[in-house]
Protein backbone atom coordinates (compact mmCIF):
# COMPACT_ATOMS: atom_id res chain seq x y z
CA UNK A 1 0.00 0.00 0.00
CA UNK A 2 1.32 3.60 -0.67
CA UNK A 3 -0.90 4.83 2.01
CA UNK A 4 -2.06 8.29 1.42
CA UNK A 5 0.25 10.21 -1.66
CA UNK A 6 0.09 13.66 -2.21
CA UNK A 7 1.15 15.77 -5.17
CA UNK A 8 2.66 18.10 -5.89
CA UNK A 9 5.65 18.34 -3.29
CA UNK A 10 6.45 21.78 -3.84
CA UNK A 11 4.63 24.41 -5.64
CA UNK A 12 4.82 28.28 -6.29
CA UNK A 13 1.85 30.38 -7.74
CA UNK A 14 1.59 33.79 -8.17
CA UNK A 15 -1.62 35.56 -6.60
CA UNK A 16 -4.73 34.99 -8.33
CA UNK A 17 -3.60 32.05 -9.62
CA UNK A 18 -5.59 28.91 -9.11
CA UNK A 19 -4.28 25.63 -9.23
CA UNK A 20 -5.18 21.80 -7.41
CA UNK A 21 -3.34 19.96 -4.79
CA UNK A 22 -4.01 16.26 -5.34
CA UNK A 23 -4.47 13.80 -2.20
CA UNK A 24 -4.97 9.93 -3.05
CA UNK A 25 -5.28 6.92 -0.82
CA UNK A 26 -5.55 3.34 -1.49
CA UNK A 27 -6.21 1.56 2.14
CA UNK A 28 -10.20 2.23 1.02
CA UNK A 29 -10.62 4.76 4.09
CA UNK A 30 -14.23 6.47 4.12
CA UNK A 31 -13.37 9.85 5.96
CA UNK A 32 -10.52 12.48 4.37
CA UNK A 33 -9.58 15.72 5.50
CA UNK A 34 -7.62 18.65 4.47
CA UNK A 35 -5.70 20.72 6.96
CA UNK A 36 -2.92 24.02 6.82
CA UNK A 37 -0.52 23.93 9.11
CA UNK A 38 1.55 27.24 9.67
CA UNK A 39 4.24 28.10 11.97
CA UNK A 40 2.77 28.12 15.56
CA UNK A 41 -0.53 27.32 14.84
CA UNK A 42 -0.75 23.87 14.72
CA UNK A 43 -3.06 21.85 12.63
CA UNK A 44 -5.87 23.69 11.27
CA UNK A 45 -8.79 21.97 9.42
CA UNK A 46 -9.95 23.25 5.86
CA UNK A 47 -12.72 20.73 4.72
CA UNK A 48 -13.52 17.27 5.01
CA UNK A 49 -15.15 14.35 3.62
CA UNK A 50 -17.29 11.34 5.75
CA UNK A 51 -17.50 9.56 2.12
CA UNK A 52 -17.96 9.97 -1.56
CA UNK A 53 -20.40 12.49 -2.56
CA UNK A 54 -19.96 14.49 1.10
CA UNK A 55 -18.10 16.99 2.22
CA UNK A 56 -17.75 19.77 5.04
CA UNK A 57 -16.20 22.80 5.81
CA UNK A 58 -13.78 22.90 8.83
CA UNK A 59 -12.09 25.79 10.58
CA UNK A 60 -10.71 27.48 7.94
CA UNK A 61 -12.39 27.01 4.58
CA UNK A 62 -12.73 30.52 2.95
CA UNK A 63 -10.42 30.38 -0.38
CA UNK A 64 -11.16 26.55 -1.03
CA UNK A 65 -12.72 24.02 -2.58
CA UNK A 66 -13.40 20.36 -2.44
CA UNK A 67 -15.53 17.22 -4.16
CA UNK A 68 -15.26 13.75 -4.01
CA UNK A 69 -16.32 11.81 -6.66
CA UNK A 70 -14.66 8.92 -5.80
CA UNK A 71 -13.51 7.12 -2.35
CA UNK A 72 -9.87 7.20 -3.12
CA UNK A 73 -9.76 11.02 -4.35
CA UNK A 74 -9.82 14.06 -2.50
CA UNK A 75 -8.42 17.09 -4.57
CA UNK A 76 -8.14 20.47 -2.88
CA UNK A 77 -8.69 23.71 -4.82
CA UNK A 78 -7.24 27.07 -4.54
CA UNK A 79 -9.48 29.41 -6.60
CA UNK A 80 -7.53 32.91 -6.66
CA UNK A 81 -4.30 32.05 -4.90
CA UNK A 82 -3.45 34.57 -1.75
CA UNK A 83 -0.34 35.20 -0.17
CA UNK A 84 -2.21 34.62 3.15
CA UNK A 85 -2.50 30.92 1.75
CA UNK A 86 1.27 30.03 1.69
CA UNK A 87 1.38 27.59 3.47
CA UNK A 88 1.76 23.26 4.39
CA UNK A 89 -0.68 21.46 3.17
CA UNK A 90 -1.75 18.04 4.50
CA UNK A 91 -4.39 15.33 3.21
CA UNK A 92 -5.14 12.63 5.87
CA UNK A 93 -7.55 9.72 5.56
CA UNK A 94 -8.60 7.24 8.00
CA UNK A 95 -12.21 4.76 8.51
CA UNK A 96 -15.14 5.84 9.35
CA UNK A 97 -15.47 4.54 12.74
CA UNK A 98 -11.92 5.55 13.93
CA UNK A 99 -10.23 8.89 14.86
CA UNK A 100 -6.78 7.62 13.84
CA UNK A 101 -6.05 9.40 10.87
CA UNK A 102 -3.19 8.76 8.27
CA UNK A 103 -1.50 11.92 7.03
CA UNK A 104 0.45 12.22 3.48
CA UNK A 105 3.38 13.59 3.60
CA UNK A 106 2.30 17.40 2.44
CA UNK A 107 2.45 20.60 -0.48
CA UNK A 108 4.52 23.15 0.28
CA UNK A 109 3.13 26.21 -1.38
CA UNK A 110 4.09 29.25 -1.56
CA UNK A 111 2.17 32.44 -3.31
CA UNK A 112 4.13 35.30 -4.26
CA UNK B 1 -15.15 25.79 19.53
CA UNK B 2 -13.00 23.14 21.32
CA UNK B 3 -9.37 24.11 21.58
CA UNK B 4 -6.23 22.20 22.74
CA UNK B 5 -3.16 23.84 25.01
CA UNK B 6 -0.23 22.40 24.66
CA UNK B 7 2.67 22.62 27.25
CA UNK B 8 5.64 23.50 26.59
CA UNK B 9 5.67 25.21 23.24
CA UNK B 10 9.10 24.26 22.82
CA UNK B 11 12.07 22.43 24.99
CA UNK B 12 15.75 21.72 24.38
CA UNK B 13 16.71 18.57 26.19
CA UNK B 14 19.99 16.52 27.01
CA UNK B 15 20.50 13.18 24.79
CA UNK B 16 19.62 10.67 27.53
CA UNK B 17 16.86 12.85 29.22
CA UNK B 18 13.64 12.32 30.15
CA UNK B 19 10.69 14.26 28.40
CA UNK B 20 7.17 15.18 29.64
CA UNK B 21 4.79 17.09 28.07
CA UNK B 22 0.57 17.89 28.63
CA UNK B 23 -2.25 19.06 26.56
CA UNK B 24 -5.36 20.35 28.75
CA UNK B 25 -8.50 21.64 27.72
CA UNK B 26 -11.29 23.23 28.81
CA UNK B 27 -13.59 20.97 27.30
CA UNK B 28 -13.87 16.60 27.64
CA UNK B 29 -12.68 14.67 25.49
CA UNK B 30 -13.19 10.95 24.66
CA UNK B 31 -10.48 10.27 22.78
CA UNK B 32 -6.90 11.90 23.14
CA UNK B 33 -4.32 11.36 20.08
CA UNK B 34 -0.78 11.75 19.96
CA UNK B 35 1.03 12.32 17.22
CA UNK B 36 4.53 13.20 16.22
CA UNK B 37 5.94 15.07 13.31
CA UNK B 38 9.33 14.74 11.70
CA UNK B 39 10.89 17.92 9.94
CA UNK B 40 9.67 18.14 6.18
CA UNK B 41 7.39 15.12 6.76
CA UNK B 42 3.15 14.72 7.59
CA UNK B 43 2.61 13.68 11.42
CA UNK B 44 2.66 10.11 12.33
CA UNK B 45 -0.07 8.73 15.02
CA UNK B 46 2.53 7.50 17.69
CA UNK B 47 -0.28 6.29 20.63
CA UNK B 48 -4.19 6.39 21.01
CA UNK B 49 -6.08 6.79 24.15
CA UNK B 50 -10.04 5.69 24.84
CA UNK B 51 -10.87 5.59 28.18
CA UNK B 52 -10.30 7.56 31.07
CA UNK B 53 -7.15 7.01 33.44
CA UNK B 54 -5.86 4.32 30.53
CA UNK B 55 -2.17 4.52 30.62
CA UNK B 56 -0.57 3.08 27.26
CA UNK B 57 2.86 2.79 26.39
CA UNK B 58 4.99 2.69 22.50
CA UNK B 59 8.32 1.88 23.09
CA UNK B 60 10.05 4.16 25.24
CA UNK B 61 7.13 6.48 24.61
CA UNK B 62 4.07 6.38 27.53
CA UNK B 63 0.65 8.19 27.08
CA UNK B 64 -2.56 8.96 29.64
CA UNK B 65 -5.87 9.93 29.30
CA UNK B 66 -6.27 12.42 32.86
CA UNK B 67 -9.00 11.01 34.98
CA UNK B 68 -10.92 14.71 34.63
CA UNK B 69 -11.06 13.81 30.82
CA UNK B 70 -9.39 17.10 30.06
CA UNK B 71 -6.02 16.37 30.08
CA UNK B 72 -3.12 13.83 28.70
CA UNK B 73 0.09 13.51 29.39
CA UNK B 74 3.17 12.04 26.78
CA UNK B 75 6.43 10.94 28.70
CA UNK B 76 9.50 10.20 26.66
CA UNK B 77 11.99 7.96 28.25
CA UNK B 78 16.34 8.56 27.37
CA UNK B 79 15.82 10.55 24.96
CA UNK B 80 17.87 10.06 21.58
CA UNK B 81 18.76 12.23 18.22
CA UNK B 82 15.38 11.09 16.70
CA UNK B 83 12.76 11.90 18.86
CA UNK B 84 13.64 15.76 17.28
CA UNK B 85 10.06 16.85 16.27
CA UNK B 86 6.87 18.46 16.97
CA UNK B 87 4.67 16.35 19.11
CA UNK B 88 0.60 17.15 18.78
CA UNK B 89 -2.23 15.98 21.03
CA UNK B 90 -5.54 15.69 19.28
CA UNK B 91 -9.10 14.82 19.57
CA UNK B 92 -12.61 14.14 17.95
CA UNK B 93 -14.10 17.52 18.39
CA UNK B 94 -17.70 15.12 19.43
CA UNK B 95 -18.21 11.68 19.66
CA UNK B 96 -19.09 10.00 16.27
CA UNK B 97 -17.59 10.51 12.80
CA UNK B 98 -16.38 14.00 13.20
CA UNK B 99 -12.84 15.83 12.47
CA UNK B 100 -9.84 16.38 14.83
CA UNK B 101 -8.86 19.21 16.87
CA UNK B 102 -5.24 19.31 17.06
CA UNK B 103 -3.41 21.26 19.82
CA UNK B 104 -0.30 23.51 18.41
CA UNK B 105 2.19 21.58 19.19
CA UNK B 106 5.32 20.94 21.13
CA UNK B 107 8.89 21.09 19.40
CA UNK B 108 11.31 18.97 20.99
CA UNK B 109 15.35 19.45 20.33
CA UNK B 110 17.82 17.11 21.47
CA UNK B 111 21.13 18.18 22.26
CA UNK B 112 24.03 15.29 22.01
Amino acid sequence: NAGVTQTPKFQVLKTGQSMTLQCAQDMNHEYMSWYRQDPGMGLRLIHYSVGAGITDQGEVPNGYNVSRSTTEDFPLRLLSAAPSQTSVYFCASSYSHSYEQYFGPGTRLTVT
Amino acid sequence: GQQLNQSPQSMFIQEGEDVSMNCTSSSIFNTWLWYKQDPGEGPVLLIALYKAGELTSNGRLTAQFGITRKDSFLNISASIPSDVGIYFCAGPTTSGNTPLVFGKGTRLSVIA
